[in-house]
């Protein structure tokens, strides 16, 4: 139980253009998800949290016009890197929870030429 | 302040000995989680072992065990028997009561030797 997906597990994109990333809990409802960034060789850093039907909080330092981060289902969330730029690749890896169940996600690899 | 620290960047061990991670965490909410987590070069995050903060007992899960004492504030991982396949970065987490993220450790990057 609780497992939970990612789509796509790789992205290249070229910069100024917009990419989005959808996490799913496939088999439990997923009242809260939790987005994360890792930059090679650096641990997980929250970037927001989001529950379902409620806008997402974003953590210090992280931009909500640029991570568009939206939670309109039980089961699904996506993030959407708006104007991507190179700076912005990184691994992002999204957590679901619901009640006692939760996972993260594979994760997702988004390369930015 | 640094709510996990793990302060072993690397560490090695020779296959079939045992191995000991350290992770000390800093909070003062009475009600707590502490976590462990593999996270091989593929990038997924799996699950370890978990300890709560009110369990009497250590946590333990097959040959992983934790070192838990709650007066110093340390959570650390003990693999034992250690398998070429369990060389991967290792993070240690902790999620205070409620419904809130999990805040992670630097990691510490194991190598298995043959």
């Amino acid at each position: 139980g609780a497992v939970v997906s990612q789509h796509p597990s790789w992205v290249i994109c070229k910069s100024g253009t917009s990419v989005k990333i959808e996490c799913r809990s496939l088999d439990f409802q997923a009242t809260t998800m939790f987005w994360y960034r890792q930059f090679p060789k650096q641990s997980l850093m929250l970037m927001a949290t989001s529950n379902e039907g409620s806008k997402a909080t974003y953590e210090q330092g992280v931009e909500k016009d640029k991570f568009l981060i939206n939670h309109a289902s039980l089961t699904l969330s996506t993030l959407t890197v708006t104007s991507a730029h190179p700076e912005d690749s990184s691994f992002y890896i999204c957590s679901a929870r619901g009640g006692l169940a939760g996972g993260f996600g594979p994760g997702t690899r988004l390369t930015v030429t | 302040a640094q709510k996990i620290t793990q302060t072993q960047p690397g560490m090695f061990v020779q296959e079939k000995e045992a191995v000991t991670l350290d992770c000390t965490y800093d909070t003062s909410d009475p009600s707590y989680g502490l976590f462990w987590y593999k996270q091989p070069s593929s990038g997924e995050m799996i699950f370890l072992i978990y300890q709560g903060s009110y369990d009497q007992q250590n946590a333990t899960e097959g040959r992983y065990s934790l070192n838990f004492q709650k007066a110093r504030k340390s959570a650390n991982l003990v693999i034992s028997a250690s398998q070429l396949g369990d060389s991967a970065m290792y993070f240690c987490a902790m999620r205070e009561g409620g419904n809130t993220p999990l805040v992670f450790g630097k990691g510490t990057r194991l190598s298995v030797i043959a």
